[in-house]
């Protein structure tokens, strides 16, 4: 039971570093999403995906850029880190027709110092 | 925009005790609710959600009932078990945004219950 695995679990950046965030999903889901966590703010929304090909900014897009090559995977990048970008990042999916029943990933805890 | 606003924790309680965690919004549209519970080191599970005014949501003993008139999903146990200690959240999306599955979230409520 796959589902949607995230990698790395723990990272810790130096400011200016890029890295890239993987997100992969079994489950044949059209749509796919980055949420950002972080302390008394809930979740928001990164960017998303409706399909392969098809990106769109959410909520709190600066300073990230996504792809969607295929329908399984959906990196999110951070070009030149930065200390507001410190937070717990969650990946999700859902398929066309389920209204707001997200499939999460277990998150990834990224530092940057 | 759409918001949600949450109760404010954390909430400490006993087993067997009685929980409520209040939750109200605010929508444009005409919006589904849902509240998620993330356990410790895990990502968000989806606990139980409800589509229109008046339905009720119910899962593991847990229930809210979507009130259009005072615009609230209250979250509601009538008898809380250690393992339901996590971090609860409700959430609304918005069909008349464009995309259902976009979802707005509030800010969570951590529980913890004591043996």
């Amino acid at each position: 039971n796959a589902g949607v695995t995230q990698t790395p679990k723990f990272q810790v950046l130096k400011t200016g570093q890029s890295m890239t965030l993987q997100c992969a999903q079994d489950m044949n889901h059209e749509y796919m999403s980055w949420y950002r966590q972080d302390p008394g703010m809930g979740l928001r929304l990164i960017h998303y995906s409706v399909g392969a090909g098809i990106t769109d900014q959410g909520e709190v897009p600066n300073g990230y850029n996504v792809s969607r090559s295929t329908t399984e995977d959906f990196p999110l990048r951070l070009l030149s880190a930065a200390p507001s970008q410190t937070s717990v990042y969650f990946c999700a999916s859902s398929s066309q027709g389920a209204t707001g029943e997200l499939f999460f990933g277990e998150g990834s805890r990224l530092t940057v110092l | 925009g759409d918001s949600v606003t949450q109760m404010e924790g954390p909430v400490t309680l006993s087993e067997e005790a009685f929980l409520t965690i209040n939750c109200t919004y605010t929508a444009t549209g005409y919006p589904s609710l849902f509240w998620y519970v993330q356990y410790p080191g895990e990502g968000l599970q989806l606990l139980l959600k409800a589509t229109k005014a008046d339905d009720k949501g119910s899962n593991k003993g847990f229930e809210a009932t979507y009130r259009k008139e005072t615009t609230s999903f209250h979250l509601e146990k009538g008898s809380v078990q250690v393992s339901d200690s996590a971090v609860y959240f409700c959430a609304l999306s918005d069909r008349s945004s464009g995309s259902a599955r976009q979802l707005t979230f509030g800010s969570g409520t951590q529980l913890t219950v004591l043996p």
